[in-house]
């Protein structure tokens, strides 16, 4: 069926430290993909998407490569803030018949200064 | 634009009670959505409408929830009777229609505690 992988967590890192959190997907047909964030106390917030094969979605110096041959959608960045302590989730979303967005269990980021 | 707006916050109830959840989608999206995120794991999608009609229900326990959206507008999501596995946070999105190239925007959720 069709599914999201996320690396387990919590991620624990330094303040500008690099940050990539693992995302891979199982999918009949072609999916987007996206990350979502979740601050705390807030609502899922869209952070990047990407539609098709090789599009790389960036976002508030986030990055992510569509990469259909490893169907992979890791989430990167450079050099992270304490502000981007939150928990993030990939997802998929196929078209057609199965009109819904599937989530992965989600990570969660804490950075420290 | 006004984000999706969600009440109550938090509820706390005993099991087999029962329990509602509203949703004011934002203005014109035809497309509305309940999720259930339990502790710990990724948002599950319940039902989904398109403007007041049941896309998907695929997900839902219909022998306790029930949803509506009447006129195609707000929302209601019902729980009867709660069980203790229903604790989690109940969230609503909207988008303009269906399909990835239409952004989903969340609301924050209602945290439900059933002890």
């Amino acid at each position: 069926g069709n599914s999201v992988t996320q690396m387990e967590g919590p991620v624990t890192l330094s303040e500008e430290a690099f940050l990539t959190i693992n995302c891979t997907y199982t999918a009949t047909g072609y999916p987007s993909l996206f990350w979502y964030v979740q601050y705390p106390g807030e609502g899922l917030q869209l952070l990047l998407k990407a539609t098709k094969a090789d599009d790389k979605g960036s976002n508030k110096g986030f990055e992510a490569t569509y990469r259909k041959e490893t169907t992979s959608f890791h989430l990167e960045k450079g050099s992270v803030q304490v502000s981007d302590s939150a928990v993030y989730f990939c997802a998929l979303h196929l078209s057609g018949g199965y009109n819904k967005l599937i989530f992965g269990a989600g990570t969660r980021l804490a950075v420290h200064p | 634009e006004a984000g999706v707006a969600q009440s109550p916050r938090y509820k706390i109830i005993e099991k087999r009670q029962s329990v509602a959840f509203w949703c004011n989608p934002i203005s014109g999206h035809a497309t509305l959505y309940w999720y259930q995120q339990i502790l710990g794991q990724g948002p599950k999608l319940l039902i989904q409408f398109q403007n007041n009609g049941v896309v998907d229900d695929s997900q839902l326990p219909k022998d306790r929830f029930s949803a509506e959206r009447l006129k195609g507008v707000d929302s209601t999501l019902k729980i009867q009777p709660a069980k203790l596995e229903d604790s989690a946070v109940y969230l609503c999105a909207s988008s303009q229609r269906q399909g990835s190239n239409y952004g989903y925007t969340f609301g924050s959720g209602t945290r439900l505690t059933v002890v």
